[in-house]
């Protein structure tokens, strides 16, 4: 079973300072790991992807994150926050097909990142 | 962008009423995704479809149920609507099912049951 921890539900810190949204998932195989973004009264996009070749994963926006399997976590950060990277986050694992022959992802419960002036 | 619209945006209906939420897409997708968005659950999966009229249930698919006639489009139905289906529901899209596919996002619709 898979499952994901988003360990913040809400972060602020002020433009200019490192972001850092913190998540742990638990799988039973080598999962494949996303951080999607969502703007008010807007879909998720997203923002990057690990999927079992370098740990060290860059999105769009400066974001990027780091797959560490022995801690089981995938932190996404950003070395400065802008007041437009203020949205809710999510971390989603997927581990591929479940057994209904979909493609099993498990969500977060998202974080919130508020970005102080 | 993936080319996803959900129709409509925003509704808000009384209980016990029929409702349909359309999902419409311009990638030729095979998979397609229901999922409702509520405070402190993140997404969860009420349907799914990997062809034409090929649907499976998801872990919330109680009182719900999906059509899909043409790969462009998938329909959510909510035959009567209930206060506990309020919610946001979004509709995704993927080529694959496999582990390192990720799946896109429509922009939502807000549907409030009064």
């Amino acid at each position: 079973a898979q499952s994901v921890t988003q360990l913040d539900s809400h972060v602020s810190v002020s433009e200019g300072t490192p972001v850092l949204l913190r998540c742990n998932y638990s799988s039973s195989y080598s999962p494949s790991l996303f951080w999607y973004v969502q703007h008010p009264n807007k879909g998720l996009q997203l923002l990057l992807k690990y999927t079992s070749a370098a740990t060290l994963v860059k999105g769009i926006n400066g974001f990027e994150a780091e797959f560490k399997k022995s801690e089981t976590s995938f932190h996404l950060t950003k070395p400065s926050a802008h007041m437009s990277d203020a949205a809710e986050y999510f971390c989603v694992v997927s581990e591929g097909r479940g057994s209904g022959g979909y493609q099993k992802v498990t969500f977060g419960t998202g974080t919130k990142l508020q970005v102080i002036p | 962008d993936a080319g996803i619209t959900q129709s409509p945006r925003h509704k808000v209906t009384e209980t016990g009423t029929p409702v349909t939420l359309r999902c419409h897409q311009t990638e030729n997708h095979r998979y397609m995704y229901w999922y409702r968005q509520d405070p402190g659950h993140g997404l969860r999966l009420i349907h799914y479809s990997y062809g034409v009229k090929d649907t499976d249930k998801g872990e919330v698919s109680d009182g719900y149920s999906v059509s899909r006639s043409k790969t462009e489009d998938f329909l959510l139905t909510l035959e009567s609507a209930t206060s506990s289906q309020t919610s946001v529901y979004f509709c995704a899209i993927s080529e694959w099912a496999i582990r390192n596919q990720p799946q896109h996002f429509g922009d939502g619709t807000r549907l409030s049951i009064l």
